[in-house]
Order: C-alpha cells, then structure tokens, then sequence
C-alpha cells in the first residue's frame, strides 16, 4: 500500500486542549510533511521536516520525526474551532505519498 | 507560498464522455507534477508523477490508458479522464514543485460523472 498510516482515525476535543494526531511510515524518506484539508477542499501545507530533524516548531504546531520508528506526530496546541479539519502526513520518496489521515474536530 | 491554480473546480459529465483537468502553476517552474484521487472521506491516492517533456509514471493499479496525463510545458499538466463512468467520479487535485522540496496543490476538481 502507498499509504502510511495516522492515529487516530478520528479525534474530538473542546476548544484550548491540545490535539496529536501520529503518522508512521515504511521506506526511507527524504522529508515528510503535514497538510490540512478542510472539508471537499484542496490542502494546505502546515509544515515540512527533513530527515535530519528531530522536532520543528510553526506557531502552535509542533512536529517530531523519529526516522528509527518511522513515525511522525503532529501537536496542536490551543487548539481552536478553526482546527476542525483533516490533517495528513505525507512522505517525500521522490514521489508524495499520504497517510491515511486523522479527522479533527474542535469543539467551541 | 507559490500558487497553483486548478481548473475546472467541479465539473458534471456524461458517461461515456471524456473530461480534461488542467493544473497549472503561476508563479513558479513546476518540474514535477502529481495527479492524486481522493474519494470521500478518503486520504489522496497517488495516481502518477508527471516531468515535464516526459512521459508520466503511473502508480500500480492506475489505467495509463484511461487517465491521460500531459505536460507539456514547465507550468501546466493536464489529466484527462477518457471515456468517463460513474465509478471515475472522485476528487482529483494536482501538485506541482520545482527544485525545492515542499509541493503547492491546486484546490481539486470535484468530478461526477452521471
């Protein structure tokens, strides 16, 4: 399969709680990346670690690799309504390929 | 961030007809382009890698035949659906980068083929 897999499926919290969402993968990468997709719209690239980074901060995001497990989590702090998305992993092998996605779902 | 425009943005057809998606980029030289599927409630499949002045590379499983992809110039790929039915109905968004690493998507095409 192309796709890597993120946790959970799905994921509701109130309004300032902090919101992680994971994303593993299985071949050797040269970056991975975060996206978000609002409902039947295109994404929105969040932000972008290489594979000789452990952790990288944007704003309220925070993203940590961790090439020897292969995995990835992606933290929202203070998460606001605004958050309510899909978030997607994607892994650069040359190619983009995307996890299987976690549905958040902020509630006011 | 760089822009990619995506066109059309919906579009309804007949079954049995053919439907052409165009991406483009704006602002920037896209060597690479991506064509993905995604259908509800789905994440994005990859469908093929396209270089521009080169022929695409089709994912297993994706029809070459059915699923045209052109591109032609440095700032537009198009993916054209052939001979469309019901089943093809899905959102198809394309990506574009040039030598960076970060990849620009267009917003998607929602199409239903009826």
């Amino acid at each position: 399969s192309q796709q890597g897999e993120e946790d959970p499926q799905a994921l509701s919290i109130q309004e300032g709680e902090n919101a992680t969402m994971n994303c593993s993968y299985k071949t050797s990468i040269n970056n991975l990346q975060w996206y978000r997709q609002n409902s039947g719209r295109g994404l929105v690239h969040l932000i972008l670690i290489r594979s000789n980074e452990r952790e990288k901060h944007s704003g309220r995001l925070r993203v940590t690799l961790d090439t020897s497990k292969k995995s990835s989590s992606l933290l929202i702090t203070a998460s606001r309504a605004a958050d309510t998305a899909s978030y997607f992993c994607a892994t650069d092998e040359g190619k983009f390929y995307f996890g299987s996605g976690t549905k958040l779902n902020v509630k006011p | 961030g760089a822009v990619v425009s995506q066109h059309p943005s919906w579009v309804i057809c007949k079954s049995g007809t053919s439907v052409k998606i165009e991406c483009r980029s704006l602002d920037f030289q896209a060597t690479t382009m991506f064509w993905y599927r995604q259908f509800p409630k789905q994440s994005l499949m990859l469908m093929a890698t396209s270089n521009e002045g080169s022929k695409a590379t089709y994912e297993q499983g994706v029809e070459k035949d059915k699923f045209l992809i052109n591109h032609a110039s440095l700032t537009l790929s198009t993916l054209t659906v052939t001979s469309a039915h019901p089943e093809d109905s899905s959102f198809y968004i394309c990506s574009a980068r040039d030598q960076g690493a970060e990849a620009f998507f267009g917003q998607g095409t929602r199409l239903t083929v009826v």
